[in-house]
């Protein structure tokens, strides 16, 4: 079973403070993402990743930065919390698009964060 | 960024009824259409995906309906069922050739006895 594992599924934070978010995945897949999920918009992609060191801008990049510095592992950062980032975050991964992978996107359970 | 209309927000259900999903979308150079099924606390799960050379795809109690020249797919429920009750999203791809989603504002599932 593929498992993608969210470091926390609760987290409070202050505004103003640097936040990592830790997203570990063990099926060794090319892709990664991260999104969030607010109520009445569905889920928003913030930034993804197709290989090691490699990241690309989603929909909503704004207020957020990303590490891949292993295949198996990527980082959501706010520089600077603020309070319209509390939110859902959910991490998913996918293996490299052709024909038939490219149908399954895997997901963490997500980390609930409020910002103060 | 491609928009994705999907309908209802929420929906009641009698248990044993039938539920249909819609969702509407813009581009149509996409050769891939999923639904996605999310529980309470969980992360969302693939549930049934259709490809657009066949106008529907059936699992179980699951039905996707694929309507290419009115771009809109739709999600059957049969024999809905009380564990069936979960947030249910389309999720076509944003861009052919590239692995982004770009998910629906969901659907909330209620099934009652």
């Amino acid at each position: 079973d593929v498992k993608v594992t969210q470091s926390s599924r609760y987290l409070v934070k202050r505004t103003g403070e640097k936040v990592f978010l830790e997203c570990v995945q063990d099926m060794d897949h090319e892709n990664m993402f991260w999104y969030r999920q607010d109520p009445g918009l569905g889920l928003r992609l913030i930034y993804f990743s197709y290989d090691v060191k490699m990241k690309e801008k989603g929909d909503i990049p704004e207020g957020y930065s990303v590490s891949r510095e292993k295949k198996e592992r990527f980082s959501l950062i706010l520089e600077s919390a603020s309070t319209n980032q509390t939110s859902m975050y959910l991490c998913a991964s996918s293996p490299r698009w052709d024909p038939s992978p490219r149908e399954k996107l895997f997901f963490g359970s997500g980390t609930q964060l409020s910002v103060l | 960024q491609q928009q994705v209309k999907q309908s209802p927000q929420s929906l009641i259900v009698q248990k044993g009824g039938i539920s249909i999903i819609n969702c509407a979308y813009e581009n149509t150079a996409f050769d891939y259409f999923p639904w996605y099924q999310q529980f309470p606390g969980k992360g969302p799960a693939l549930l049934i995906a259709i490809r657009p050379d066949v106008s529907e795809k059936k699992e179980g109690r699951f039905t996707i309906s694929f309507n290419k020249s009115a771009k809109q797919f739709s999600l059957h429920i049969m024999d809905s069922q009380p564990g069936d009750s979960a947030t249910y999203f389309c999720a076509p791809p944003s861009n052919f050739g590239n692995e982004k989603l770009t998910f629906g504002t969901g659907t909330r599932l209620t099934i009652i006895p």
